[in-house]
């Protein structure tokens, strides 16, 4: 069964503060991972999808790696700002089941 | 424009009494499915669908019901609804589970019951 872990569970940066979100995964017979962001008691807002056989997506500050062979992924948030506040989620689909990790709180301080 | 949309957005019952909660989207996507978010247990599936008559459980599917009648539609049913159903429920659907395919999620949906 598949299991995703994100940590750390919970950040606080200073504003303009570059930072790394870390998910990893335990099994690597994966199809994509796709990068979350879930405000307090609202909706998914999907940020990038990185295919199996695809090793980074960029869009805008935000940079998404994989490494599916040790089963890990990356998220770095460049400059960071306080509209950055959310929790963010990974998510794999395997098999035929997306699976989430239970997210990394971030909060960015003015 | 492309969307996954759920209905009720917000919902308070009673314990007991049926309720539905509607899921449709309007990309011809072949899987759907059903999950629920509560507070330091994340988001767990609870049914999911490959195709038109075709649904599976998921990890936690005691207390639910589902059906694939029609492509776009995927509703979630909750016979005798009970207090630890209250959660906030999230439907998604993708062209297939299988790929480089995203995963569309849907508004949420808030239920209470009492």
């Amino acid at each position: 069964k598949q299991e995703v872990t994100q940590i750390p569970a919970a950040l606080s940066v200073p504003e303009g503060e570059n930072l790394v979100l870390n998910c990893s995964f335990t099994d690597s017979a994966i199809y994509n991972l796709q990068w979350f962001r879930q405000d307090p008691g609202k909706g998914l807002t999907s940020l990038l999808l990185i295919q199996s056989s695809q090793r980074e997506q960029t869009s805008g500050r935000l940079n998404a790696s994989l490494d599916k062979s040790s089963g890990r992924s990356t998220l770095y948030i460049a400059a960071s700002q306080p509209g950055d506040s959310a929790t963010y989620l990974c998510a794999v689909t395997s098999g035929s089941r997306l699976t989430f990790g239970e997210g990394t709180q971030l909060t960015v301080n003015p | 424009e492309a969307q996954v949309t759920q209905n009720p957005r917000y919902l308070i019952t009673v314990t007991g009494k049926k309720l539905t909660v509607t899921c449709s989207q309007n990309m011809n996507h072949e899987y759907m499915s059903w999950y629920r978010q509560d507070p330091g247990l994340g988001l767990r599936q609870i049914y999911y669908s490959m195709n038109v008559e075709v649904t599976d459980k998921g990890d936690v599917p005691e207390g639910y019901k589902v059906s694939r009648k029609e492509k776009r539609n995927f509703p979630l049913i909750l016979e005798s609804p009970s207090p630890n159903q209250t959660s906030l429920y999230f439907c998604a659907s993708s062209l297939i589970i299988q790929g480089p395919w995203e995963q569309y999620f849907g508004p949420g949906t808030r239920l209470t019951v009492t």
